[in-house]
């Protein structure tokens, strides 16, 4: 039973570098989420989609993109990482027709030098 | 500006004793409240939520109260156990979800 799986769950990167951050649920939800936390501070939303097929961007969604794969995977992608990227990122997902996310992966804890 | 406001960084309380932890809101077009629970090293665990149209919602140990007039709402744990010890996020929504800082819930033995 492992809901949400997001990798790496680690990675150090030089500014200018590109990423893909993966994710995948295994609960055929509908919807899945990208969010960001930084310290001190709550989660704030980058990209969401609530269907396979589309995408929408939340608070912060500059300097990412993301792609729903299929049902299954939504990725995370940073084209040119900057500095003020470093943070922690989470993907969800959920059922709900709101945007509320259920269900959190792990994490991926993302440092740019 | 923040919509959602946990005021209390951090809390303790005595294992059995209840925990109450506070959020203000700024936002009237919000209409539907949640909490969650993280650990460190682990995602936020949903808790609990309630609908504008009610003023309480109860699940177990916890209990959420809503104070529309007041833009304010509360999670009771009662009684709380040395596994509450975590980090509790509220969040608010109309048709995105705003996140709270958080409050560290420290249970003493």
């Amino acid at each position: 039973n492992a809901g949400v799986t997001q990798t790496p769950k680690f990675q150090v990167l030089k500014t200018g570098q590109s990423m893909t951050l993966q994710c995948a649920q295994d609960m055929n939800h509908n919807s899945m989420y990208w969010y960001r936390q930084d310290p001190g501070m709550g989660l704030r939303l980058i990209y969401y989609s609530a269907s396979e097929g589309t995408t929408d961007k939340g608070e912060v969604p500059n300097g990412y993109n993301v792609s729903r794969l299929n049902k299954r995977e939504f990725s995370l992608r940073l084209e040119s990482a900057a500095p003020s990227q470093t943070s922690v990122y989470f993907c969800a997902s959920s059922n709900e027709e709101r945007i509320q996310p259920q269900h959190f992966g792990d994490g991926t804890r993302l440092s740019i030098l | 500006d923040q919509q959602v406001k946990q005021n209390s960084p951090s809390l303790s309380v005595q294992e059995g004793r209840i925990s109450i932890l506070n959020c203000d809101y700024t936002n009237s077009m919000f209409d539907y409240f949640l909490w969650y629970k993280k650990y460190p090293a682990e995602g936020p665990t949903f808790l609990i939520s309630i609908s504008s149209i009610k003023d309480k919602n109860e699940d177990g140990r916890f209990t959420v109260f809503l104070n529309k007039s007041a833009k304010h709402l509360s999670l009771h744990i009662v009684p709380s156990q040395p596994g509450d010890s975590a980090v509790y996020f509220c969040a608010a929504s109309d048709d995105k979800i705003i996140f709270g800082k958080g409050t560290r819930l420290h249970i003493l033995p």
